[in-house]
């Protein structure tokens, strides 16, 4: 069975902080790939961003960065100099690519952010 | 840049009616899933769709449950005899065939409440 646990349930930080998401995840397939979601106040899911179980680059996207360590099974988002805008919850998420995994998505339970001006 | 569009946006309906929530994927997307989120919690797999059959399901998604793709561009989901706890916000999603793991890009949900 696959399991994302995000066990940072609410995050409060003030404008221009750092932030980092925890995700940790629980899969028995050797290739999977992991990823994370926005979800505004608005309601819809944005994607963000995807690895491959095989690809342990880090990877910096703006004010975005992941790391991902096979390792410890995690994979962290952080966001640098926050802003309100960044406010949302963020979902990281777990595709298998065997067996009956393969194609959905199974997501944790999300962090709310908020960034307070 | 393409997107996946979903009607209604929102919809009320009474307990135990039919409801059909409608879809319109990308349209060089060939895997279609729907998910659910109640209000406050996570994003659940209900189903997937592939080749005009269900290719994997949730243990949520039981005999209440069917979803069709009609013509060449719908996808729909509907729920028979609808209960309260029905109540959710519901995702429907797609991705391109092309490659394993590729993003599955969202719709912006349905929210659909039961009285």
């Amino acid at each position: 069975a696959q399991k994302v646990t995000q066990a940072q349930t609410e995050i409060s930080v003030v404008e221009k902080e750092d932030v980092t998401l925890d995700c940790v995840y629980e899969t028995r397939d050797t290739t999977y790939y992991l990823f994370w979601y926005k979800q505004p106040p608005s309601g819809e899911l944005v994607f963000l961003i995807r690895r491959n179980s095989f690809d342990e680059q880090n990877e910096i996207s703006g004010r975005y960065s992941w790391n991902f360590q096979k390792s410890t099974s995690s994979f962290n988002f952080t966001i640098t100099a926050s802003q309100v805008v960044d406010s949302a919850v963020y979902f990281c998420a777990l595709m298998g690519a065997g067996g009956t995994s393969y194609g959905k998505l199974t997501f944790g339970q999300g962090t709310i952010l908020t960034v307070h001006p | 840049e393409p997107e996946v569009t979903q009607t209604p946006s929102h919809q009320v309906t009474q307990m135990g009616q039919e409801v059909i929530l409608r879809c319109v994927p990308i349209s060089n997307h060939l895997y279609f899933y729907w998910y659910r989120q109640i209000l406050g919690q996570k994003v659940e797999f209900l189903v997937s769709f592939y080749n005009n059959e269900i290719s994997e399901k949730s243990e949520i998604f039981d005999d209440q449950f069917s979803v069709e793709r009609p013509d060449g561009s719908n996808f729909t989901l509907k729920i028979r005899s609808t209960k309260l706890e029905d109540s959710a916000m519901y995702f429907c999603a797609s991705r391109t065939r092309q490659g394993a793991g590729q993003p599955q890009h969202f719709g912006d949900g349905t929210r659909l409440s039961i009285l």
